[in-house]
């Protein structure tokens, strides 16, 4: 029963490939989100969808691209990969508004391109 | 716009000591609410402490607490008697009523035997 589950924990692919990375939360939250953590454990934001709408598109390549089919989901596909993209991906969410204000984390995607 | 400043890249303490870990923030915001989020080499990010800007009490959470200082606009976070299993990446944030969490570039805690 875990909080926020995201799959593949290990990705390794070959540059110019496709891939997706899917994060699904059970907590019942409105507010989704994609980090990307780079080598030096430095914490990108990327996107935030509320409710499956974006509110949150920061510089980003077109080549991500993530898509919301409901509030419990939040899915990173990735065209065309390069090394760059080489990282730790993150999904999180939070319930905006209550008092008790907190981020969920997925236990991350290791992404590596060849 | 809002930031986050971890001063200390890289600490160390002995096992059973105390250790403080320093981070600064910036915002004009007056309600909002600050985290600390370690990280250890299993890549979890585990909420440590949370600490709301109005209230003026210093959270605690077993070992960990804040020092959190609303007009120096500072938190600091103190590890007493500190565990091997301390040993991790330290991140501040902060957020307010908007959508960010906004992180600092994070602290590497050793604990050494």
């Amino acid at each position: 029963d875990t909080a926020v589950s995201q799959t593949p924990k290990y990705l390794v692919t070959q540059m110019g490939n496709d891939k997706s990375i899917k994060c699904e939360q059970n907590l019942g939250h409105d507010t989704m989100y994609w980090y990307k953590q780079d080598s030096k454990k430095f914490l990108k934001i990327m996107f935030s969808y509320n409710n499956k709408e974006l509110i949150i598109n920061e510089t980003v390549p077109n080549r991500f691209s993530p898509k919301s089919p409901d509030k419990a989901h939040l899915n990173l596909h990735i065209n065309s990969l390069e090394l760059g993209d080489s990282a730790v991906y993150f999904c999180a969410s939070r319930l905006r508004g209550l008092s008790n204000e907190k981020l969920f984390f997925g236990s991350g995607t290791q992404l590596s391109v060849l | 716009a809002q930031t986050v400043t971890q001063s200390q890249p890289e600490m160390s303490v002995q096992e059973a000591e105390t250790v403080t870990l320093s981070c600064t923030y910036d915002t004009s915001e007056s309600n909002y609410y600050l985290f600390w989020y370690k990280q250890p080499p299993s890549r979890q990010m585990i909420l440590v402490i949370r600490q709301e800007a109005y209230k003026q009490q210093n959270a605690t959470e077993n070992r960990f607490s804040v020092n959190f200082q609303k007009a120096a606009k500072s938190f600091s976070l103190k590890i007493s008697d500190s565990q091997l299993g301390d040993t991790a990446m330290y991140f501040c944030a902060f957020t307010y009523t908007g959508n960010q969490f906004y992180f600092g570039t994070g602290t590497s805690l050793t604990v050494i035997p």
